[in-house]
């Protein structure tokens, strides 16, 4: 079957790092995706890793290990507006399918 | 650059009724996908459409349909509604090409069936 988890909740405090994992079991993997969704609001692409390894886009990072089934989104600096659901998700088969999406975890910032 | 579009906003409907839900893709992407995200799940993937046909079904009965019309904006129906049908449905659309092609997601309709 296709499962991917990711923690439920989490907080953390402004100017922090938090690291969000997902872990992932899927029949194929053809990449993975990382979208912010704040309440109410649609999801919004953030991070996209096909390859093992490290992606940066300015304060917040994705990594990805294949042979683990391992990801994880790195948010540095975190500012308020950084409070929302984070939402992890497989493709698991060529370009163009549907994501598998995690849960989500919701992170809530404190000052 | 107009983003995905979706209408209506919000729908109410009773259980039994049929729910007719709208969806506009950005400019120049083919492929439109549905999803699910009811309270406590996460986004189901419902149904995918590229080039007018369909390529893909979750794991939804065949009361969940729809259709993707020539100019790639698309159509969710879901017939005999059920309480639990309840939820935010939100369209994404993409390029169908191969490569890092990154799903962008509308502001959804919030069904709501009592």
């Amino acid at each position: 079957g296709q499962n991917i988890d990711q923690p439920t909740e989490m907080t953390a405090t402004e100017g922090a790092i938090v690291q969000i994992n997902c872990t992932y079991q899927t029949s194929g993997f053809n990449g993975l995706f990382w979208y912010q969704q704040h309440a109410g609001e649609a999801p919004t692409f953030l991070s996209y890793n096909v390859l093992d390894g490290l992606e940066e886009k300015g304060r917040f990072s994705s990594f990805l290990s294949r042979s683990k089934g391992y990801s994880y989104l790195l948010l540095k600096e975190l500012q308020m507006k950084d409070s929302a659901s984070y939402l992890c998700a497989v493709r698991a088969n060529q370009a163009g399918t549907a994501l598998i999406f995690g849960k989500g975890t919701t992170l809530s910032v404190s000052s | 650059e107009a983003g995905v579009t979706q209408s209506p906003t919000h729908l109410i409907k009773t259980r039994g009724q049929q729910a007719t839900l709208r969806c506009s893709p950005i400019s120049g992407h083919t492929s439109v996908y549905w999803y699910q995200q009811a309270l406590g799940l996460g986004l189901q993937f419902l149904l995918w459409y590229d080039e007018g046909e369909e390529r893909n079904r979750g794991n939804f009965p065949p009361r969940f349909s729809g259709r993707q019309f020539p100019n790639y904006s698309s159509e969710l129906n879901v017939n005999a509604l059920e309480l639990e049908d309840s939820a935010l449905y939100l369209c994404a659309s993409s390029y169908r090409l191969a490569g890092v092609y990154e799903q962008y997601f509308g502001p959804g309709t919030r069904l709501t069936v009592t």
